[in-house]
């Protein structure tokens, strides 16, 4: 078990540009979880998937923001022409089928706008 | 109506005592889960404790426990003899059904600073 990790740790990018974030959940976990987290503030929900289907997207999810998971392994989320208010921790998530188990978090990916 | 309510947005404890931070859900499903995660400063969310809408006991891991009141949709955590490194933010989740659920509901945590 290696645990769920993203990359990068850090985006810094202008206005206006285009990024993508990656995420490699566990390999055991057909769930997939992606959130935004701003400071002192609970983590959002964005997006989720089961397998490679994209099962639920939030209605804060604008049309900027696009996620995918081609083979029901490792996320891509891509941001377009952001805005300041993109400016958040990213945090991808995973976990197994059942009730009782937890989502296991990577350790974010911080995404600054000047 | 929000799914997760913590309503201590900072708490403060002295080291070596006991402190318990508020967690309510709201659900209709009967079957369930709540979660407890420890978010450092360092910023990665740590899981911390699991509850099952059916467990008769409350869950207990070391120094955490889940004090448990369905009745009162309650999931309060108990973190007995505080260290130092307690000191974070932490967050009450929820996870509705028992196969085709569909995301985690997280709550706006509680800041616990633990004093020396």
């Amino acid at each position: 078990d290696t645990g769920v990790s993203q990359d990068p740790r850090h985006k810094i990018t202008k206005r206006g540009q285009n990024v993508t974030f990656r995420c490699d959940p566990i390999s055991e976990h057909n769930r997939l979880y992606w959130y935004r987290q701003t400071l002192g503030q609970g983590p959002e929900f964005l997006t989720y998937f089961q397998n490679e289907a994209q099962l639920e997207k939030s209605r804060l999810l604008s049309d900027r923001f696009s996620a995918e998971r081609p083979k029901g392994s490792f996320s891509t989320l891509e941001i377009q022409r952001t805005e300041q208010g993109d400016s958040a921790m990213y945090l991808c998530a995973s976990s197994g089928g059942f009730s009782n188990q937890p989502q296991h978090f990577g350790d974010g990916t911080r995404l600054s706008i000047l | 109506a929000q799914k997760i309510t913590q309503t201590q947005p900072g708490m403060f404890v002295q080291e070596k005592e006991a402190v318990t931070l508020d967690c309510t859900y709201d659900t209709s499903d009967q079957s369930y889960g709540l979660f407890w995660y420890k978010q450092p400063s360092s910023g990665e969310m740590i899981f911390l404790i699991y509850q099952g809408s059916y467990d008769e006991q409350n869950a207990t891991e070391g120094r955490y426990s889940l004090n448990f009141q369905k009745a009162r949709k309650s999931a309060n955590l108990v973190i007995s003899a505080s260290q130092l490194g307690d000191s974070a933010m932490y967050f009450c989740a929820m996870r509705e059904g028992e196969y085709n659920f569909n995301k985690f509901y997280f709550g706006s945590g509680t800041k616990l600073n633990v004093k020396p």
